[in-house]
């Protein structure tokens, strides 16, 4: 089994501020990585899926990055708001089977 | 509305009771998967569904049994041998397996006493 792993575990920061989260996994045998979204009450929403080493995305003030080399992506979100308070996943496939392997998530809290 | 739905969102079973949980996608999404969550952990795959009449067993699926007789449904049984069965359970379809994004349900969260 892959293990996945994301820091910080948790995460305060005001209104405003801009922020990041990592999300490490294991680089041989890679072949997917997905960042979801999960709101409080409310489903697990894909945020990006990411293939290719250097692979950047972005939405919005959400942007990702990806280093399949040293087996890391960062998430960051460019002066978060209170809406974007959420538990942000990442996961990772090792095959096409799209089997997701997936971190523990970090709880972002933005304060107004 | 396409999506995907979950019933119920909370149920409660006596231990030793077998107890199925629904998953309804309209998206005609050949792939569909169920997760697992506990406190504190990722997660975790319990079976998978590539296509219609097959299905192939995740990382803790011991305790569990699906079918997949109808594109659009895929349920859920936990049986009386699932060592842990109280947790939040999360059904999820994608386009395809390969690196499609999945989608997922409202999730049904599972208590037995």
């Amino acid at each position: 089994i892959l293990n996945v792993e994301q820091s910080p575990q948790s995460l305060h920061v005001q209104e405003g501020d801009s922020t990041n989260f990592t999300c490490s996994f294991p680089s041989s045998n890679f072949y997917a990585l997905h960042w979801y979204r999960w709101e409080t009450a409310k489903s697990p929403e894909a945020l990006f899926v990411m293939t290719l080493n250097g692979d950047e995305k972005k939405k919005g003030r959400i942007s990702a990055t990806l280093n399949t080399k040293e087996g890391y992506s960062y998430l960051y979100i460019k002066g978060s708001q209170p809406e974007d308070s959420a538990t942000y996943l990442c996961a990772s496939s090792g095959g096409a089977t799209n089997k997701l392997i997936f971190g523990t998530g970090t709880l972002l809290a933005v304060q107004p | 509305d396409g999506g995907i739905t979950q019933s119920p969102k909370y149920l409660f079973r006596k231990e030793g009771q077998n107890v199925t949980l629904s998953c309804e996608q309209n998206l005609n999404h050949d792939a569909m998967y169920w997760y697992r969550q506990d406190p504190g952990q990722g997660l975790r795959l319990i079976y998978y569904s590539q296509i219609v009449n097959d299905f192939q067993k995740g990382d803790i699926a011991e305790g569990y049994s699906v079918s997949r007789e109808k594109k659009e449904s895929f349920p859920l049984t936990v049986t009386s041998a699932q060592k842990n069965p109280t947790a939040f359970y999360l059904c999820a379809s994608s386009p395809g397996t390969s690196s499609y994004e999945q989608y997922f349900g409202p999730g049904t969260r599972l208590t037995v006493t």
